[in-house]
């Protein structure tokens, strides 16, 4: 199937830094991108989608301002949490769909983010 | 909303088969699938089925799919100590993947 590459794997940063997280399609042109945070023994929730050369759509509560989404081309697309705090550690997952609807969607390896 | 519902935990002996069920709420869903997640890492795509369709067998893996009572099972055959993992019942809206909460299986030697 198609592979998603997600960058980092873990990432540790101090408070008030930014961390930019990479959600790369290897093989396929990824017209959508959804990004997920898990928190511990939850379930995956969905922070925003993206369209290539879109603003993304964020979800009610995410902080726009805070988790920058980028999807400046068909095959990548970044998270950034700006100006981390210890209550953004978590596991962010990022997939990718190709147009058409039963299209399935491939998910990224994750990231796990920890803020000290 | 929709939603999707499963139970958090399920124990197995190595050997048994498991069985996994998942509720869910949008009738209109054309896909539901399983995803498989194991221990920091992320999902991956067990088997899907499609909506007019009542089974699908995939080797070690039967989904049974009742629409009309919106319910979804997995069956793993002679589960292995590497099934073990969190697997998330999944119904697509749209574009969006709505994922249930994740069923934390445990194989027992």
């Amino acid at each position: 199937g198609a592979v998603v590459s997600q960058h980092p794997s873990r990432v540790i940063c101090k408070s008030g830094t930014s961390v930019k997280i990479e959600c790369r399609s290897l093989d396929f042109q990824a017209t959508t991108m959804f990004w997920y945070r898990q928190f511990p023994k939850k379930s995956l929730m969905l922070m925003a989608t993206s369209n290539e050369g879109s603003k993304a759509t964020y979800e009610q509560g995410v902080e726009k301002d805070k988790f920058l989404i980028n999807h400046a081309s068909l095959t990548l697309s970044t998270l950034t949490v700006t100006s981390a705090h210890p209550e953004d550690s978590s596991f962010y997952i990022c997939s990718a769909t190709t147009q058409g609807i039963g299209t399935e969607a491939f998910f990224g390896q994750g990231t796990r983010l920890t803020v000290v | 909303g929709e939603d999707v519902e499963q139970s958090l935990f399920l124990s197995v002996r190595e050997g048994d088969s498991s069985v996994i069920n998942c509720t869910y709420t949008d009738s209109s869903s054309t896909y539901l699938y399983w995803y498989k997640q194991e221990p920091g890492a992320g999902l991956q795509l067990l088997t899907y089925i499609f909506s007019n369709m009542d089974m699908k067998q995939d080797q070690r893996l039967t989904v049974l799919l009742n629409k009309k009572d919106k319910h979804l099972s997995l069956r793993i055959a002679d589960t292995q100590t590497g099934d073990s993992a969190i697997y998330f019942c999944a119904e697509r809206d749209g574009q969006n993947f709505v994922f249930g909460p994740g069923t934390r299986l445990s194989v027992l030697p």
